[in-house]
């Protein structure tokens, strides 16, 4: 079963646009990591965010966590044509993830 | 720092064969995991080694698919017979971690496993 669930399903933007991710979980977390994939360099991770944070930057991306809403949220500012992926929430329990269905972002020159 | 070694990157078969993926996990790493991803989803579990012992096997279909991770190091996984719906990438992961501490996980590059 899948717990995370990213929306939108899709998003395709003009290069230099920030794209946002939401992901929504249902059941309580540790932590959430979020991850990138492409045909290039197969399934990447890009942040960890413990269950008492509530927000945390990585260069050109800022993830935040609201436990209360059970959601998470992924920003990449000032988007670039390399950040064309799919981008997955996964909900961590102590070492183990359970992946959602994922965001396709498109990013246009 | 070499990464998540897999092989073979692509396999296709006929439905009721068997085949066989193998995984070497980043020099250290006490876990590692076999994920299934089907074309559109994301990646499922399939089984968690903490050194050469299973800690998770739930959604592996035990009828058919089979894991083993010897000495702690490489592992290999199993399918026999497949079914159509094997059609996906194994994808093999790699953690420092161990308990439930959460560390990040390092994939490899996967298998595209086609089944006819």
């Amino acid at each position: 079963s899948q717990q995370g669930e990213e929306d939108p399903q899709a998003l395709s933007i003009q290069e230099g646009e920030n794209a946002t991710m939401n992901c929504s979980y249902k059941t309580s977390i540790n932590n959430l990591q979020w991850y990138r994939q492409n045909s290039g360099r197969g399934l990447v991770h890009l942040i960890l965010i413990r269950s008492n944070e509530r927000e945390k930057h990585s260069g050109r991306l800022r993830v935040t966590l609201d436990t209360s809403k059970k959601s998470s949220s992924l920003l990449i500012t000032a988007s670039r044509a390399a950040d064309t992926a799919s981008y997955f929430c996964a909900t961590d329990k102590g070492n183990k993830l359970v992946f959602g269905a994922g965001t396709i972002l498109r990013v246009k020159s | 720092e070499a990464g998540v070694a897999q092989s073979p990157r692509y396999k296709i078969i006929e439905k009721r064969q068997s085949v066989a993926f193998w995984c070497n996990p980043i020099s250290g790493h006490a876990t590692l995991y076999w994920y299934q991803q089907i074309l559109g989803q994301g990646p499922k579990l399939l089984i968690q080694f903490q050194n050469n012992g299973v800690v998770d096997d739930s959604q592996l279909p035990k009828d058919r698919f089979s894991a083993e991770r010897l000495k702690g190091v490489d592992s290999t996984l199993k399918i026999q017979p497949a079914k159509l719906e094997d059609s996906a990438v194994y994808l093999c992961a790699s953690s420092p971690g161990t308990g439930r501490r959460s560390y990040e996980q390092y994939f490899g590059p996967g298998t595209r496993l086609t089944v006819t």
